[in-house]
Protein backbone atom coordinates (compact mmCIF):
# COMPACT_ATOMS: atom_id res chain seq x y z
CA UNK A 1 0.00 0.00 0.00
CA UNK A 2 1.98 2.92 -1.50
CA UNK A 3 -0.54 5.82 -0.39
CA UNK A 4 2.92 8.06 0.73
CA UNK A 5 5.96 7.78 -1.77
CA UNK A 6 9.09 9.10 -1.09
CA UNK A 7 11.25 7.97 -4.11
CA UNK A 8 14.89 8.95 -3.13
CA UNK A 9 16.30 7.07 0.10
CA UNK A 10 19.24 9.66 0.62
CA UNK A 11 20.37 13.18 -0.63
CA UNK A 12 23.38 15.17 -0.46
CA UNK A 13 23.45 18.89 -0.40
CA UNK A 14 26.15 21.37 0.73
CA UNK A 15 26.13 23.59 3.93
CA UNK A 16 24.59 26.53 2.81
CA UNK A 17 22.16 25.37 -0.12
CA UNK A 18 18.78 24.27 -0.39
CA UNK A 19 17.57 21.22 0.03
CA UNK A 20 14.52 20.10 -1.60
CA UNK A 21 12.99 16.80 -0.52
CA UNK A 22 10.31 15.30 -2.27
CA UNK A 23 7.12 12.97 -1.37
CA UNK A 24 4.10 11.81 -3.64
CA UNK A 25 1.08 10.70 -2.44
CA UNK A 26 -1.82 8.42 -4.16
CA UNK A 27 -4.40 9.28 -1.74
CA UNK A 28 -6.64 12.47 -2.56
CA UNK A 29 -8.31 12.08 1.11
CA UNK A 30 -5.72 13.05 3.19
CA UNK A 31 -6.87 16.80 5.25
CA UNK A 32 -3.26 17.13 5.80
CA UNK A 33 0.45 16.91 5.70
CA UNK A 34 3.37 16.79 8.44
CA UNK A 35 7.25 16.25 7.31
CA UNK A 36 9.27 14.63 10.47
CA UNK A 37 12.83 14.59 11.08
CA UNK A 38 14.52 11.39 12.81
CA UNK A 39 17.60 11.04 14.39
CA UNK A 40 19.25 7.25 14.79
CA UNK A 41 17.71 5.80 18.23
CA UNK A 42 15.00 8.78 18.73
CA UNK A 43 11.66 9.52 17.82
CA UNK A 44 10.24 11.37 14.75
CA UNK A 45 10.04 15.05 14.91
CA UNK A 46 7.65 17.34 13.93
CA UNK A 47 8.84 20.09 11.77
CA UNK A 48 5.95 21.59 9.58
CA UNK A 49 2.50 20.82 8.27
CA UNK A 50 0.33 21.77 5.98
CA UNK A 51 -3.61 21.59 5.26
CA UNK A 52 -4.93 19.98 1.99
CA UNK A 53 -6.43 23.04 0.91
CA UNK A 54 -3.61 25.33 1.37
CA UNK A 55 -0.28 25.18 -1.11
CA UNK A 56 2.44 26.88 1.09
CA UNK A 57 3.57 26.65 5.10
CA UNK A 58 6.78 28.38 5.71
CA UNK A 59 8.68 28.21 9.35
CA UNK A 60 11.87 29.97 9.40
CA UNK A 61 14.37 27.88 7.15
CA UNK A 62 11.49 24.94 6.24
CA UNK A 63 8.67 25.38 3.63
CA UNK A 64 6.05 23.11 2.44
CA UNK A 65 5.07 23.23 -1.12
CA UNK A 66 1.54 21.06 -1.97
CA UNK A 67 0.64 20.68 -5.38
CA UNK A 68 -2.52 18.78 -5.46
CA UNK A 69 -2.74 18.19 -9.09
CA UNK A 70 0.56 16.85 -9.33
CA UNK A 71 -0.24 15.06 -6.01
CA UNK A 72 2.99 16.27 -4.91
CA UNK A 73 4.46 17.76 -1.99
CA UNK A 74 8.50 19.07 -1.05
CA UNK A 75 9.93 20.37 1.67
CA UNK A 76 12.47 23.16 1.29
CA UNK A 77 15.50 23.78 3.66
CA UNK A 78 17.34 27.13 3.29
CA UNK A 79 20.19 27.29 3.86
CA UNK A 80 20.81 23.69 4.99
CA UNK A 81 23.36 23.29 8.46
CA UNK A 82 24.77 19.58 8.97
CA UNK A 83 22.93 19.88 11.92
CA UNK A 84 20.03 19.00 9.27
CA UNK A 85 21.17 16.00 8.83
CA UNK A 86 18.89 13.30 9.78
CA UNK A 87 16.50 11.16 7.83
CA UNK A 88 12.98 12.99 6.47
CA UNK A 89 9.98 11.94 6.29
CA UNK A 90 6.42 12.96 5.30
CA UNK A 91 3.31 11.96 6.22
CA UNK A 92 -0.36 12.14 5.49
CA UNK A 93 -3.36 12.21 8.04
CA UNK A 94 -7.00 12.66 8.86
CA UNK A 95 -8.87 14.92 10.36
CA UNK A 96 -11.34 11.84 11.64
CA UNK A 97 -8.69 9.86 14.07
CA UNK A 98 -5.80 11.23 13.10
CA UNK A 99 -3.64 8.27 11.75
CA UNK A 100 -0.52 9.34 9.63
CA UNK A 101 0.46 7.24 6.65
CA UNK A 102 4.11 7.58 6.66
CA UNK A 103 6.29 7.62 3.44
CA UNK A 104 9.80 5.48 3.74
CA UNK A 105 11.74 8.30 4.47
CA UNK A 106 14.51 10.35 2.42
CA UNK A 107 18.64 10.50 4.71
CA UNK A 108 19.82 13.87 4.08
CA UNK A 109 23.38 14.52 4.14
CA UNK A 110 24.34 17.89 4.62
CA UNK A 111 28.05 18.58 4.20
CA UNK A 112 30.51 21.43 5.61
CA UNK B 1 9.78 21.12 26.93
CA UNK B 2 6.96 18.38 27.69
CA UNK B 3 7.67 15.47 25.86
CA UNK B 4 6.62 11.55 25.79
CA UNK B 5 8.58 9.42 27.40
CA UNK B 6 8.33 5.27 27.00
CA UNK B 7 9.72 2.53 28.73
CA UNK B 8 11.48 0.15 28.67
CA UNK B 9 14.16 1.52 25.74
CA UNK B 10 14.74 -1.81 24.75
CA UNK B 11 13.48 -5.23 25.36
CA UNK B 12 14.57 -8.79 24.52
CA UNK B 13 11.04 -11.78 24.90
CA UNK B 14 11.40 -14.91 23.92
CA UNK B 15 8.55 -16.07 21.12
CA UNK B 16 5.53 -16.79 22.59
CA UNK B 17 5.79 -14.36 25.87
CA UNK B 18 3.76 -11.28 26.70
CA UNK B 19 5.01 -7.94 26.38
CA UNK B 20 3.96 -4.41 27.88
CA UNK B 21 5.66 -1.47 26.22
CA UNK B 22 4.79 1.67 28.46
CA UNK B 23 4.18 5.19 26.94
CA UNK B 24 3.83 8.61 28.94
CA UNK B 25 1.76 11.02 26.61
CA UNK B 26 2.49 15.14 27.11
CA UNK B 27 0.32 15.73 29.89
CA UNK B 28 -3.29 17.47 28.13
CA UNK B 29 -3.29 15.11 25.10
CA UNK B 30 -6.31 13.80 24.09
CA UNK B 31 -5.02 11.59 21.37
CA UNK B 32 -2.94 8.61 22.01
CA UNK B 33 -1.30 6.86 19.23
CA UNK B 34 0.92 3.17 18.70
CA UNK B 35 3.14 2.88 15.49
CA UNK B 36 5.65 0.38 14.91
CA UNK B 37 8.71 0.58 12.37
CA UNK B 38 10.25 -2.83 11.21
CA UNK B 39 13.99 -2.64 10.38
CA UNK B 40 14.38 -1.20 6.77
CA UNK B 41 10.46 -0.14 6.43
CA UNK B 42 8.12 2.38 6.92
CA UNK B 43 6.75 3.90 9.99
CA UNK B 44 3.20 1.93 10.38
CA UNK B 45 0.25 2.89 12.01
CA UNK B 46 -1.36 0.44 14.97
CA UNK B 47 -4.10 2.09 16.65
CA UNK B 48 -5.62 5.36 17.70
CA UNK B 49 -6.87 5.97 21.11
CA UNK B 50 -9.69 8.66 22.71
CA UNK B 51 -11.86 9.52 25.72
CA UNK B 52 -10.53 5.90 26.51
CA UNK B 53 -11.36 3.92 23.93
CA UNK B 54 -10.16 2.66 20.27
CA UNK B 55 -10.90 4.94 17.77
CA UNK B 56 -9.41 3.22 14.87
CA UNK B 57 -6.95 0.27 13.68
CA UNK B 58 -4.88 -0.72 11.62
CA UNK B 59 -4.79 -4.87 10.25
CA UNK B 60 -1.81 -5.19 12.20
CA UNK B 61 -3.64 -4.93 15.17
CA UNK B 62 -5.20 -8.02 15.95
CA UNK B 63 -6.22 -9.96 18.60
CA UNK B 64 -2.80 -10.53 20.08
CA UNK B 65 -2.76 -6.73 20.54
CA UNK B 66 -4.63 -4.16 23.10
CA UNK B 67 -4.15 -0.82 24.42
CA UNK B 68 -5.17 0.55 28.05
CA UNK B 69 -5.00 3.98 29.77
CA UNK B 70 -5.08 2.33 33.20
CA UNK B 71 -4.10 5.92 35.29
CA UNK B 72 -4.83 8.60 33.20
CA UNK B 73 -1.22 9.18 32.49
CA UNK B 74 0.22 6.07 30.90
CA UNK B 75 -0.75 4.61 27.80
CA UNK B 76 0.60 0.75 27.35
CA UNK B 77 0.45 -1.44 24.51
CA UNK B 78 0.18 -5.18 25.27
CA UNK B 79 1.25 -8.01 22.99
CA UNK B 80 0.04 -10.93 24.19
CA UNK B 81 2.06 -13.59 22.65
CA UNK B 82 4.89 -12.39 20.65
CA UNK B 83 6.02 -13.58 17.51
CA UNK B 84 9.51 -13.12 15.62
CA UNK B 85 7.63 -10.56 12.97
CA UNK B 86 6.90 -8.46 15.93
CA UNK B 87 10.21 -7.42 16.46
CA UNK B 88 10.58 -3.83 15.75
CA UNK B 89 11.00 -0.24 17.05
CA UNK B 90 7.57 0.33 18.94
CA UNK B 91 6.51 3.98 18.89
CA UNK B 92 4.11 5.88 20.80
CA UNK B 93 2.41 9.28 19.67
CA UNK B 94 -0.14 12.14 21.29
CA UNK B 95 -1.62 14.63 19.89
CA UNK B 96 -3.21 17.77 22.10
CA UNK B 97 -6.80 18.37 20.18
CA UNK B 98 -9.09 17.51 17.13
CA UNK B 99 -7.86 20.56 15.45
CA UNK B 100 -4.05 20.11 15.71
CA UNK B 101 -2.14 18.38 13.33
CA UNK B 102 0.98 17.24 14.43
CA UNK B 103 1.96 13.87 16.57
CA UNK B 104 4.58 14.41 19.41
CA UNK B 105 6.36 10.88 19.38
CA UNK B 106 8.33 9.27 22.13
CA UNK B 107 11.53 7.91 21.58
CA UNK B 108 10.57 4.15 21.07
CA UNK B 109 11.11 0.86 22.51
CA UNK B 110 13.33 -1.65 20.55
CA UNK B 111 11.13 -5.04 20.40
CA UNK B 112 13.22 -8.34 19.44
CA UNK B 113 11.32 -11.00 19.81
CA UNK B 114 14.05 -14.24 19.74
Amino acid sequence: DQQVKQNSPSLSVQEGRISILNCDYTNSMFDYFLWYKKYPAEGPTFLISISSIKDKNEDGRFTVFLNKSAKHLSLHIVPSQPGDSAVYFCAGGYNQGGKLIFGQGTELSVKP
Amino acid sequence: EPEVTQTPSHQVTQMGQEVILRCVPISNHLYFYWYRQILGQKVEFLVSFYNNEISEKSEIFDDQFSVERPDGSNFTLKIRSTKLEDSAMYFCASRPFEESYEQYFGPGTRLTVT
